[in-house]
């Protein structure tokens, strides 16, 4: 079985500052894991994937991801938030056997000015 | 540009009434989706389509149905069975579904409401 948690539903940060997304998964297997971005009414669009190549893994719009399998964990950061940035973001695993993707309940992202 | 296009973007329902959400993709590929999306809540699986005149029941298949007679068309039929079926509805595609790697592309969804 495999599960996915984001540590955090919501998150408000400054223009200009450090942006951290917390995500923690299981898994049987490497799994493949992604983050994704959905802007209200819309669907999601990929930010980036880690397939089990190189673990610090950039992705669109500045943002990177760690990937870190003694912690268990895949942590989505940007140097310098964007008011552009605030929007849903969700972190998803897909087990190595191509099995069904499971998807964490989101973290809502705020940006101030 | 190839993409996945959902509609309507807006759908109402009366009680006791089917209504069919369609979905095309051009993007050529094998796999395709369909989710539900409640408010404060990742999204849930309903069916999926791996190959053409083939599809299979996700985690809350109750209430729908689905068709795969053309790869590029897997249109949503959310039935009277549904009692609850306000929620916006994605559909999603993959190249390859037997390759873990391959991310999902996804339609804008389709908001359903009930009258």
């Amino acid at each position: 079985a495999q599960s996915v948690t984001q540590l955090d539903s919501h998150v408000s940060v400054s223009e200009g500052t450090p942006v951290l997304l917390r995500c923690n998964y299981s898994s049987s297997y490497s799994p493949s894991l992604f983050w994704y971005v959905q802007h209200p009414n819309k669907g999601l669009q990929l930010l980036l994937k880690y397939t089990s190549a190189a673990t610090l893994v950039k992705g669109i719009n500045g943002f990177e991801a760690e990937f870190k399998k003694s912690e268990t964990s895949f942590h989505l950061t940007k140097p310098s938030a964007h008011m552009s940035d605030a929007a849903e973001y969700f972190c998803v695993v897909t087990p190595f056997n191509a099995g069904k993707s499971t998807f964490g309940d989101g973290t809502t992202l705020t940006v101030k000015p | 540009d190839g993409g996945i296009t959902q509609s309507p973007k807006y759908l109402f329902r009366k009680e006791g009434q089917n209504v069919t959400l369609s979905c095309e993709q051009n993007l050529n590929h094998d796999a395709m989706y369909w989710y539900r999306q409640d408010p404060g809540q990742g999204l849930r699986l309903i069916y999926y389509s791996q190959i053409v005149n083939d599809f299979q029941k996700g985690d809350i298949a109750e209430g729908y149905s689905v068709s795969r007679e053309k790869k590029e068309s897997f249109p949503l039929t959310v039935t009277s069975a549904q009692k609850n079926p306000t929620a916006f509805y994605l559909c999603a595609s993959s190249l390859n579904p037997g390759q873990s790697n391959q991310p999902q592309h996804f339609g804008d969804g389709t908001r359903l409401s009930i009258l």
